[in-house]
């Protein structure tokens, strides 16, 4: 099976903080997508990656980053968080070619204070 | 531009009542969609996809839904509820282009409550 890893279920950061949010995959797969989901606006992509060390901005690529040094790895970055990006954090991976269908983590509930 | 609707914010249904949840999209040509469910404080999991041919589609946990490319509509059903089903539910739609990544779109969500 499939196994996607974010590092941290849950995090309470402070205003203008850093934060890290990390996604670790391990079947291989060549695409990566960081997705924002908040109640009634379902899930929004921030940023995607189809290969190491490219990167696509999504819908929401605003007051992010992301980086892929390596295959399995795709980190979201918040260079300076703000209370407006509490929220769910869903990382997701799938294979570049077929039909795409994505492979979710668990998630991680960033609140920013 | 791709867009997907789920127009009920929730669905409430009885234990062993047969239930759906309607999607229908906008995309151009002809899409993969997709059915997700989410479990509470958890990520999506994959449920089922059409991909082509048998306009009816069987996935995990004994869930189904029914093509219609004439109302561009993707509805999961299945025969009879479990309590175990209440979740949250996305309808995704995916662009079938080859080259370069084709975008995928989720619709909002439609919350299912299944009641004993």
């Amino acid at each position: 099976d499939v196994k996607v890893t974010q590092s941290s279920r849950y995090l309470v950061k402070r205003t203008g903080e850093k934060v890290f949010l990390e996604c670790v995959q391990d079947m291989d797969h060549e695409n990566m997508f960081w997705y924002r989901q908040d109640p009634g606006l379902g899930l929004r992509l921030i940023y995607f990656s189809y290969d190491v060390k490219m990167k696509e901005k999504g819908d929401i690529p605003e007051g992010y980053s992301v980086s892929r040094e390596k295959k399995e790895r795709f980190s979201l970055i918040l260079e300076s968080a703000s209370t407006n990006q509490t929220s769910m954090y869903l990382c997701a991976s799938s294979w570049g070619g077929g039909t795409g269908e994505l492979f979710f983590g668990e998630g991680s509930r960033l609140t920013v204070l | 531009a791709q867009s997907v609707a789920q127009p009920e914010d929730q669905v409430n249904v009885a234990e062993g009542n047969p239930l759906t949840v309607k999607c229908t999209y906008s995309v151009s040509g002809n899409p993969y969609l997709f059915w997700y469910v989410q479990y509470p404080n958890r990520g999506l999991q994959f449920l089922l996809k059409y991909i082509t041919g048998d306009n009816l589609v069987k996935g995990s946990y004994g869930f189904e839904a029914e093509f219609n490319k004439s109302q561009t509509s993707f509805h999961l059903k299945k025969p009879s509820a479990l309590v175990s089903d209440s979740a949250l539910y996305f309808c995704a739609v995916r662009p079938r282009y080859s080259g370069g990544y084709q975008k995928v779109t989720f619709g909002t969500g439609t919350k299912l409550q299944v009641i004993p």
